[in-house]
């Protein structure tokens, strides 16, 4: 399809491991975002790639958060030594421009459990 | 610090009536409003949105309300219909700056 895909969609796993998670936004799209949702909580911004600039990463949680973009295109989100509060489901979004007026699209998220 | 509030988990509608789902916001510089649904186990999908120049925006059974002087929006779907139930979020943000903040979400269900 042509839509965003996010792998894996669900991933159970110890505390104190490490996690990766992918994302393969919309084919053409220059900014590509990651969220959080934690039960019961809004949307909460994780990081931001526009493009080769340099990623706003003002809404990682911690130093145990890292996102890559590579090539512009694919990202993946890791998480070091994992919490149980990192247990959430994460989701990425991407459009066609970095600017804020223009609609995410969004995939099907990875639902992260820490055991 | 949520800057963007939807106070009501949750709503139901019967069939054919009007849902209408509220929102309020603290930053005042926000001037660009959004409404996004999620169905179980998918990503939120963009539904609707209006730019702070506008108090109105109609897109077929769907229509955005913005009050600026409340800071509040609301989405009204006129009308409802089953398929509508899902989880509306409400998201806004300041024209080109990367911070989107969204809502945590209203439940809406449309009962047949």
């Amino acid at each position: 399809g042509a839509g965003v895909s996010q792998s894996p969609s669900n991933k159970v796993t110890e505390k104190g491991k490490d996690v990766e998670l992918r994302c393969d936004p919309i084919s053409g799209h220059t900014a590509l975002y990651w969220y959080r949702q934690s039960l019961g909580q809004g949307l909460e911004f994780l990081i931001y790639f526009q493009g080769n600039s340099a990623p706003d990463k003002s809404g990682l949680p911690s130093d145990r958060f890292s996102a890559e973009r590579t090539g512009g295109s694919v990202s993946t989100l890791t998480i070091q030594r994992t919490q149980q509060e990192d247990s959430a489901v994460y989701l990425c979004a991407s459009s066609l421009w970095g600017y804020s007026n223009q609609p995410q699209h969004f995939g099907d998220g990875t639902r992260l459990s820490i055991l | 610090d949520q800057q963007v509030k939807q106070n009501s988990p949750s709503l139901s509608v019967q069939e054919g009536r009007i849902s209408i789902l509220n929102c309020d916001y603290t930053n005042s510089m926000f001037d660009y409003f959004l409404w996004y649904k999620k169905y179980p186990a998918e990503g939120p999908t963009f539904l609707i949105s209006i730019s702070s120049i506008k108090d109105k925006n109609e897109d077929g059974r769907f229509t955005v309300f913005l009050n600026k002087s409340a800071k509040h929006l609301s989405l009204h779907i006129v009308p409802s219909q089953p398929g509508d139930s899902a989880v509306y979020f409400c998201a806004a943000s300041v024209y080109n700056n990367n911070d989107m903040r969204f809502g945590a979400g209203t439940r809406l269900t449309v009962k047949p």
